[in-house]
């Protein structure tokens, strides 16, 4: 079974700061991964995905991940923090079973606050 | 385009009732999938149906069951609650079709709360 590690539970920057959020996985085959963001009370929300191709993927509200296989990571950036971006973050690997599903595994998430 | 809508937002049970949540997917999706999320186990796959079949479970007791309906609408339920369903239920559908990864669409999910 395929696994999600996302390192910090809460990650605080100040506006206008980096942010960086950190994602390790674990798989046996190729992965296909995404980013997910969820503000309060809310579902879940796409940021980018990574399929096959190009390693740096750019998604909405100024994100980016880049895949490294030799890392077995895929991290969250965003060069400058705004008051939005306050949400949490969850990183997920997908994997196909054998009936042809499809289900994700989850990280447990990072809660992202952005300082005035 | 409408989105994934789940029905209702917000639930309140009593411990040992039943309960029926509601999914309609993206127009055209063909695959629903619901997954749990408590503070304590994070977010937790369910099962997904595809064309009315369960294609797939999560490791759940079976008092949480599901159906899928030839529109695609989907329901889940639990029966005989227990506190510890209390969680915030999504349902998600996409285009995936024979295990291709398409993007999951995310309602804005059912808030369970058993009392």
């Amino acid at each position: 079974a395929q696994s999600v590690t996302q390192l910090g539970s809460h990650v605080s920057v100040s506006e206008g700061a980096l942010v960086l959020l950190r994602c390790n996985y674990s798989s046996s085959v190729p992965p296909y991964l995404f980013w997910y963001v969820q503000y309060p009370n809310q579902g879940l929300q796409l940021l980018l995905k990574y399929t096959t191709g190009a390693t740096l993927v750019k998604g909405i509200n100024g994100f980016e991940a880049e895949f490294k296989k030799s890392e077995t990571s895929f991290h969250l950036t965003k060069p400058s923090a705004h008051m939005s971006d306050a949400a949490e973050y969850f990183c997920a690997v997908s994997e196909v079973t054998g009936a042809g599903s499809y289900q994700l595994t989850f990280g447990k998430g990072t809660k992202l606050s952005v300082i005035p | 385009k409408a989105g994934v809508t789940q029905t209702p937002r917000y639930l309140i049970k009593t411990r040992g009732q039943q309960v029926t949540l509601s999914c309609s997917p993206i127009s055209g999706h063909r695959s629903v999938s619901w997954y749990q999320q408590t503070p304590g186990q994070g977010l937790q796959f369910l099962f997904e149906y595809f064309s009315e079949t369960q294609r797939n479970k999560g490791n759940f007791p079976g008092r949480f069951s599901g159906r899928q309906f030839s529109n695609s609408r989907s329901e889940m339920n639990v029966s005989t609650l227990e506190l510890g369903d209390s969680a915030l239920y999504l349902c998600a559908s996409s285009l995936a079709v024979h295990g291709m990864n398409t993007e999951a669409f995310f309602g804005q999910g059912t808030r369970l709360t058993v009392v």
